[in-house]
């Protein structure tokens, strides 16, 4: 069975950092890319980048390239994302979702079939 | 990036009438890599529709997809109750963009 499993929500201060888990059953994290999305408040989604698991391979969109960080960890099958210096304008629910493709070779490249149950992210002082 | 521009913003009609959600992309999306995405409150999204036409697992037939190119519809035939929600367009051919939603709401 399919399996993504989100931490639990997270306040943080403007300045600060946030790492967000996805912890995904076993074949997901083998074979299948994840990738990482957000949706503020009211807003629509947005994709922030994606990770191949068992390779450590990872594709950021341009805009959080150099702030998100995403890794995996094999012995526990948990894919991370990490965003730093965090503004008001980063609350949003993150989601971690598996792309739909086994095959692929770079995140990002597919579509999402399963998602996790999001983590919502509150910056403020 | 490619941009995904949605319309209508919200539309409203009652069960049992036929929905038709657009989406227009800005630059033509490569192999027609378009999926649609319905998302109730406090959800995440659930894929309908993947590769512009084709349904995706345990989705009901009255939700059909269409179009290529820059031009893509998401058609479902005679609405549910529970077909009252977003729906979102979703380009995979480039970096990955989305549209901005569509509200479906019960008139």
């Amino acid at each position: 069975q399919v399996q993504l499993v989100q931490s639990g929500a997270e306040v943080k201060k403007p300045g600060s950092s946030v790492k967000v888990s996805c912890r995904a059953s076993k074949d997901t994290f083998i074979n299948y890319a994840i990738s990482w999305l957000r949706q503020a408040p009211g807003q629509g989604l947005e994709w922030m980048g994606g990770i191949i698991p068992i390779f450590g391979t990872t594709n950021y969109a341009q805009k959080f390239q150099g702030r998100a960080t995403i890794t995996a960890d094999e012995s526990t099958t948990t894919a991370y994302m990490e965003l730093s210096s965090l503004k008001s304008e980063d609350t949003a629910v993150y989601y971690c979702a598996r792309e739909a493709d086994p095959a692929i070779a770079v995140a990002g490249t597919y579509y999402f079939d399963w998602w996790g149950q999001g983590t919502l992210v509150t910056v403020s002082t | 990036e490619i941009v995904l521009t949605q319309s209508p913003a919200t539309l409203s009609l009652s069960p049992g009438e036929r929905a038709t959600l657009s989406c227009g992309a800005s630059q033509s999306v490569s192999r027609n890599y378009l999926a649609w995405y319905q998302q109730k409150p406090g959800l995440p999204p659930r894929v309908l529709i993947y590769d512009a036409s084709n349904r995706a697992t345990g989705i009901p037939d009255r939700f059909s997809g269409s179009g290529s190119g820059t031009d893509f519809i998401l058609t479902i035939s005679r609405l549910e109750p529970e077909d009252f929600a977003v729906y979102y367009c979703h380009q995979y051919g480039g970096s990955p963009s989305f549209g901005q939603g569509t509200k479906l709401e019960i008139k």
